[in-house]
């Protein structure tokens, strides 16, 4: 079946730091990737996605490339901001993306001024 | 942006009752919604896919008769936990794919829903 394994946290960080978190998937066929994004008391964000080996997904400063000679969809940013701090989700949907997600556990990323 | 709601945010229940939890999508046609469960310091797992007029789709392992779904109109989805149990207790979150979305992969999802049941 699918999964999704990213790194635990929580992880911490001062202002400005860079940042990575590991996300790898096991799946069959051409899923799509995402990373979500959770406020404290908000629903879910689609932060950012790609569709397809080797397409890079951007949206606010964060990267991601999906990976598939290695499985993997790690998230970076160059310089974390105060206002990054929340849970981030990795997740995949089977090809086609007409099925639910599968999801990480995600990972609680504090930022520190 | 689209927005998605759930109500209640939070429910105390004591075991053996029913609980309904609904998901709403408050701008836009939903022609389908998921629900997840997620317990704590877990994943987000899948239970169930429902669309508009016909029966949800449970995934494996999930007892479609103690966790009645109902997806009665294009904006509104309702999660019935019947005969709930403390090991039912976690957080519920609902998404909703809108009916004219360019892209099938869009979801938008709902703050969720705490249920603890004593």
């Amino acid at each position: 079946g699918n999964s999704v394994t990213q790194m635990e946290g929580p992880v911490t960080l001062s202002e400005e730091a860079f940042l990575t978190i590991n996300c790898t998937y096991t799946a069959t066929g051409y899923p799509s990737l995402f990373w979500y994004v959770q406020y404290p008391g908000e629903g879910l964000q689609l932060l950012l996605k790609a569709t397809k080996a080797d397409d890079k997904g951007s949206n606010k400063g964060f990267e991601a490339t999906y990976r598939k000679e290695t499985t993997s969809f790690h998230l970076e940013k160059g310089s974390v901001q105060v206002s990054d701090s929340a849970v981030y989700f990795c997740a995949l949907s089977p090809g086609g993306g007409a099925d639910g997600l599968t999801f990480g556990k995600g990972t609680h990323l504090i930022i520190q001024p | 942006g689209a927005v998605v709601s759930q109500h209640p945010s939070r429910v105390i229940c004591k075991s053996g009752t029913s609980v309904k939890i609904e998901c709403r999508s408050l701008d836009f046609q939903a022609t389908t919604m998921f629900w997840y469960r997620q317990f704590p310091k877990q994943s987000l797992m899948l239970m169930a896919t429902s669309n508009e007029g016909s029966k949800a789709t449970y995934e494996q392992g999930v007892e479609k008769d103690k966790f009645l779904i109902n997806h009665a109109s294009l904006t509104l989805s309702t999660l019935t936990v019947t005969s709930a149990h403390p090991e039912d207790s976690s957080f519920y979150i609902c998404s909703a794919r809108p009916r004219l979305a360019v892209n099938q992969e869009t979801q938008y999802f709902g703050p969720g829903t705490r249920l603890l049941v004593l």
